[in-house]
């Protein structure tokens, strides 16, 4: 059965500190890995990977993929209090655009 | 201007009540998708259509049914609700592929659904 699995499950950090977040996966048909930040409502996208060992990078937020190891993580530099929520890893499988999600790291980031 | 609108934003009720939950989005995807997110945060998908065909029909309770009128919108009924229906449901749209993928979500605001 495909499944993604991230940790930790939640991480408690003081601002300016850096964190690094896993997503492992074992998946029929991989197609590609995407990051989501859920603070209150909707997921909202952040990275989408492809291709091994390529990082993605946007601000303070970056991210890498292993297709050889099946995981991926999402690195948080200078965090900041704005950047607590849920970070949710997801993995597309097939050609019908079914993402597999994890169960999610809740990052609390304290002043 | 939302991209995916999602009504109602909250929604309780009975067991054994059948309730609808609507969504359309405007940015002119053609796939449109529902997700539960249980308590643990977890979210799973339970359908998706492509302009107006079913793609996607995981292993849901037929009690659940989608209904997408045009590609822009996809509706959710439920019958004879239970109370583990309870969670947050996701309307969900991706754009057309480029390349070889579409699996880019843009989600609604979710629907509190609380059944008692």
């Amino acid at each position: 059965e495909d499944k993604v699995v991230q940790s930790p499950l939640s991480l408690v950090v003081h601002e300016g500190d850096t964190v690094t977040l896993n997503c492992s996966y074992e998946v029929t048909n991989f197609r590609s890995l995407l990051w989501y930040k859920q603070e209150k409502k909707a997921p909202t996208f952040l990275f989408m990977l492809t291709s091994s060992g390529i990082e993605k990078k946007s601000g303070r937020l970056s991210s890498i993929l292993d297709k050889k190891e099946l995981f991926s993580i999402l690195n948080i530099t200078a965090t900041q209090t704005g950047d607590s929520a849920v970070y949710l890893c997801a993995v597309g499988s097939g050609n019908t655009g079914k993402l597999i999600f994890g169960q999610g790291t809740t990052l609390q980031v304290k002043p | 201007d939302t991209a995916v609108s999602q009504t109602p934003k909250y929604l309780v009720t009975q067991m054994g009540n059948d309730k609808s939950i609507k969504c359309e989005q405007n940015l002119g995807h053609d796939t449109m998708y529902w997700y539960k997110q249980d308590s643990k945060k977890f979210l799973k998908i339970m359908f998706s259509y492509n302009n107006k065909e079913l793609i996607i029909n995981e292993t849901v309770p037929n009690r659940f049914s989608p209904k997408s009128p045009d590609k822009a919108h996809l509706n959710l009924h439920i019958n004879s609700l239970e109370l583990g229906d309870s969670a947050v449901y996701f309307c969900a749209s991706s754009p057309p592929r480029q390349g070889s993928t579409n699996e880019k979500l843009f989600f609604g605001s979710g629907t509190q659904l609380s059944v008692l």
